[in-house]
């Protein structure tokens, strides 16, 4: 089946600094790839949709300054978080959307993020 | 409100026993709805899509009320491996590549 490869799994950073987060799709063309951010005991949020050949659409509260997207080719797409806080802290994770119409959308493995 | 509400749990049970967890979501237009799994720091895993006309696999059977905007999910025979957070998830577009809105998760623990 379609599989997402997200990188890094786990990252620590220091405030300031950026980290960026990429995720693959390995045998499929992706040109929409969902970003989602999970606090603990807290559902998925969506914070942006990535899309081939475009500017991504953020959602509401969601900075678009701070957290960059760009979906390059039909097969990567890329999250930055810029200027990193402790609030930052997240499991952030990308999904891309099925190929049926009742199909479940395929998810990469996650990304920790804890910001010292 | 909460455009997808689910009770969080946890609800601990005994092997074999079944149990439900039940979903609400807020927009009658949403067009897709899904069962989805989620162990401690993992990504989420496709459950089980929900039809209309409620849907069976294996020990798991979930049912969707579109005049009520409630899905549920039923598992028979619970297994020790059965113990996750289990997202209720709909889709709010007409299309493939609509957003997914998530529930919070109902944490199932599963005892021996």
């Amino acid at each position: 089946g379609a599989v997402v490869s997200q990188h890094p799994s786990r990252v620590i950073c220091k405030s300031g600094t950026s980290v960026k987060i990429e995720c693959r799709s390995l045998d499929f063309q992706a040109t929409t790839m969902f970003w989602y951010r999970q606090f603990p005991k807290q559902s998925l949020m969506l914070m942006a949709t990535s899309n081939e050949g475009s500017k991504a659409t953020y959602e509401q509260g969601v900075e678009k300054d701070k957290f960059l997207i760009n979906h390059a080719s039909l097969t990567l797409s890329t999250l930055t978080v810029t200027s990193a806080h402790p609030e930052d802290s997240s499991f952030y994770i990308c999904s891309a959307p099925p190929s049926s119409y009742l199909g479940g959308y395929t998810f990469g493995s996650g990304t920790r993020l804890t910001v010292v | 409100r909460k455009e997808v509400e689910q009770d969080p749990g946890p609800f601990n049970v005994p092997e074999g026993a079944t149990v439900a967890f039940n979903c609400t979501y807020s927009n009658s237009a949403s067009q897709s709805f899904f069962w989805y799994r989620q162990d401690c720091r993992k990504e989420p895993k496709l459950l089980m899509s929900v039809y209309s006309s409620g849907n069976e696999d294996g020990r798991f059977t979930a049912q969707l009320n579109r005049a009520s905007q409630y899905i549920s999910l039923l598992i028979r025979d619970s297994k020790l491996s059965d113990s996750a957070t289990y997202l209720c998830v709909v889709n709010l577009g007409a299309s493939n590549t609509g957003k997914l809105i998530f529930g919070q998760g109902t944490t199932l623990q599963v005892k021996p």
